[in-house]
């Protein structure tokens, strides 16, 4: 699996935009970055994933720049409820399997 | 759409007991996970279904451990004994291409 480094913890105003690093040097040209957070006591929950464009969904937008090496996850308007750990994964192409780093807490505030 | 069901939420039993947990997957994903998730752990995949067959279970303790999901619908993972160290929440996730959808949870105390 293609190790992925983000940084421990970040702060954001609420209605600023969030924009989450992720470095994955070693990922391989058929490997997706994925995206998930997860909420205090909840489940995590899928965001958005790429292979080499941006892309953009409801909830947020990914810039994945071209040497695929690094990543950004932008959450365009931060709420409170944006509160959470936010895991940037490279899963191996064969099959699903997701290995949670530590992540990136990210703290909302008013 | 209704999502990943899980049942019970929360179960605390004492070391060298049983437990089980249930899983009913979203409507027509095909494959299946358990992950168990430490207390300030990012979670940790125990066993991936696809269908009624087994993907992945390398990370499964099958001394004590054990999973099934016989008409490859709903699933059942079970701990027999309990350890302190098994205190955990237990994550089912399911998925129809590569995104996870995950449900709520099962916390397990072990005392």
């Amino acid at each position: 699996d293609a190790k992925t480094t983000q940084p421990t913890s970040m702060d954001c105003a609420e209605g600023r935009a969030a924009n989450l690093p992720c470095n994955h040097s070693t990922i391989s040209g058929n490997e997706y970055v994925y995206w998930y957070r997860q909420i205090h006591s909840q489940g995590p929950q899928y965001i958005i994933h790429g292979l080499k464009n941006n892309e953009t969904n409801e909830m947020a937008s990914l810039i994945i720049t071209e040497d695929r090496k690094s990543s950004t996850l932008i959450l365009p308007h931060a709420t409170l409820r944006d509160t959470a750990v936010y895991y940037c994964i490279v899963p191996p192409p064969s099959w699903g399997k997701l290995q949670f780093g530590a992540g990136t807490q990210v703290v909302v505030t008013p | 759409e209704a999502g990943v069901a899980q049942s019970p939420r929360y179960k605390i039993i004492e070391k060298r007991q049983s437990v089980a947990f249930w899983c009913n997957p979203i409507s027509g994903h095909a494959t299946l996970y358990w992950y168990q998730q430490i207390l300030g752990q990012g979670p940790k995949l125990l066993i991936q279904f696809q269908n009624n067959g087994v993907v992945d279970d390398s990370q499964l303790p099958k001394d004590r451990f054990s999973a099934e999901r016989l008409k490859g619908v709903d699933s059942t993972l079970k701990i027999q004994p309990a350890k302190l160290e098994d205190s955990a929440v237990y994550l089912c996730a399911s998925s129809l291409d590569l995104a996870q959808y995950f449900g709520p949870g099962t916390r397990l105390t072990v005392l």
